[in-house]
This record gives C-alpha cells, structure tokens and sequence, in this order.
C-alpha cells in the first residue's frame, strides 16, 4: 500500500540552528501539508500546500518556517532558526484531490528535540 | 472557522465489548468531511472511517462505524468487539470548504484484557 514517507524519525539539534524535514508523498497525490503535535497536545495545521504555491498557513507557520517542493518528489518542511517550543512531532499529509472525501494520509512524523 | 470537541480524555472498554468515543463539531462550511484517525503510542497517524456531510448513511469499515447525527452536530465513533491492539490515542477530525483540517484535542482509549 503507498505511503507518506518522513525522514529523518527523529532529529536532535541546538537552539538556533536550521532544521530540515523532508517527507515523500504519495506519489498522484496534489495536495501536501504539514502538522506537528507538541507532546501531549493537540494536533496542530501548519501549512498547505498545491500547485507548487502554499494555499493556506496557520499563524505558527511564520518566517521562521518554509515549505519546498524542489523536485517533485520531495515535500520539505525548514525552521530557520530553531526555537525550544518547536520539539514536537512534525507529520507531513498529502492526499489526491480537493474532495471532501480524500482522506489524507499520514506519514509517521519526524520528532524534532531543540536542545 | 472549525472547531472540533471530544470531551472524552480517556476511556477504558473491556475487550471484545463496544465502546463510543463522543465527537461533537461546530462549521460554517455547507460542505464538510468528518474523519476518525487513530495514533497508536508508537506515532503514526492512521486513518480509520470518514463520513461526509451530505452522506445519507453512517459510515462504516469493519469493526467501525460513525454515528452522524447532523442536526445535533455529532460525528461519534463506534468501536465494536474490541481488541486490545486498540488500545491508542482516537482524534476526530473535520475538514470544510478549504484544505485546512482540524483535529479534535483526542481520546486516550485502554482495552482491559
């Protein structure tokens, strides 16, 4: 069965420091999308993405945050600079079409630790 | 906007019982999908049942089912015969007119061999 793949599983870095998440979607699926999940909290919308352009962004997603889809394949998530309250689990979704009905799947998320 | 609430923290079921976990949504969109997911404590994120909002029937697939009442804007799963591989954390989830998705805060469901 396709799915979403995510690496790295888990990331460990400094303050500061720029982090890159990388996710492959499914590979006829249009729409990608980033979540995280702070430990213990609820599921949070970062940002959607189609057609190469980003189609809606939540207020967590600001200049610190950057999607790239650079060849196709790949969906990357990048923090510039590293905050402690960015530890969370970070989940990339990607479905096939704007229908209601496309479920979205899930890849396994990417726990990011900001030392 | 969307808003999602499962006022269920946690519940416990005995196995191979049923067990009901409450989902009530508030939308603006006249169009909308109500979708299950499960997150084991090992991570991912799987999907399990979507109903939409015209949908005449409740959803169902195998042990699950949706209990959609629209008009009292409530979208609960029902889990029945319960196995202890259920034993996860249980979100709804809405998604309206636009590509965002919304995630209730979740359930903690624990199976009781």
């Amino acid at each position: 069965e396709p799915e979403v793949t995510q690496t790295p599983s888990h990331q460990v870095t400094q303050m500061g420091q720029e982090v890159i998440l990388r996710c492959v979607p499914i590979s006829n699926h249009l729409y990608f999308y980033w979540y995280r999940q702070i430990l213990g909290q609820k599921v949070e919308f970062l940002v959607s993405f189609y057609n190469n352009e980003i189609s809606e962004k939540s207020e967590i997603f600001d200049d610190q945050f950057s999607v790239e889809r650079p060849d196709g394949s790949n969906f990357t998530l990048k923090i510039r600079s590293t905050k402690l309250e960015d530890s969370a689990m970070y989940f990339c979704a990607s479905k096939t079409g704007s229908s209601g009905a496309n479920v979205l799947t899930f890849g396994a998320g990417s726990r990011l630790t900001v030392l | 906007a969307q808003k999602i609430t499962q006022t269920q923290p946690g519940m416990f079921v005995q196995e191979k019982e049923a067990v009901t976990l409450d989902c009530t949504y508030d939308t603006s969109d006249p169009s909308y999908g109500l979708f299950w997911y499960k997150q084991p404590s090992s991570g991912e994120m799987i999907f399990l049942i979507y109903q939409g909002s015209y949908d005449q029937q409740n959803a169902t697939e195998g042990r699950y089912s949706l209990n959609f009442q629209k008009a009292r804007k409530s979208a609960n799963l029902v889990i029945s015969a319960s196995q202890l591989g259920d034993s996860a954390m249980y979100f709804c989830v809405t998604r309206g007119g636009y590509q965002k998705v919304t995630f209730g805060i979740g359930t903690k469901l624990q199976v009781i061999p």
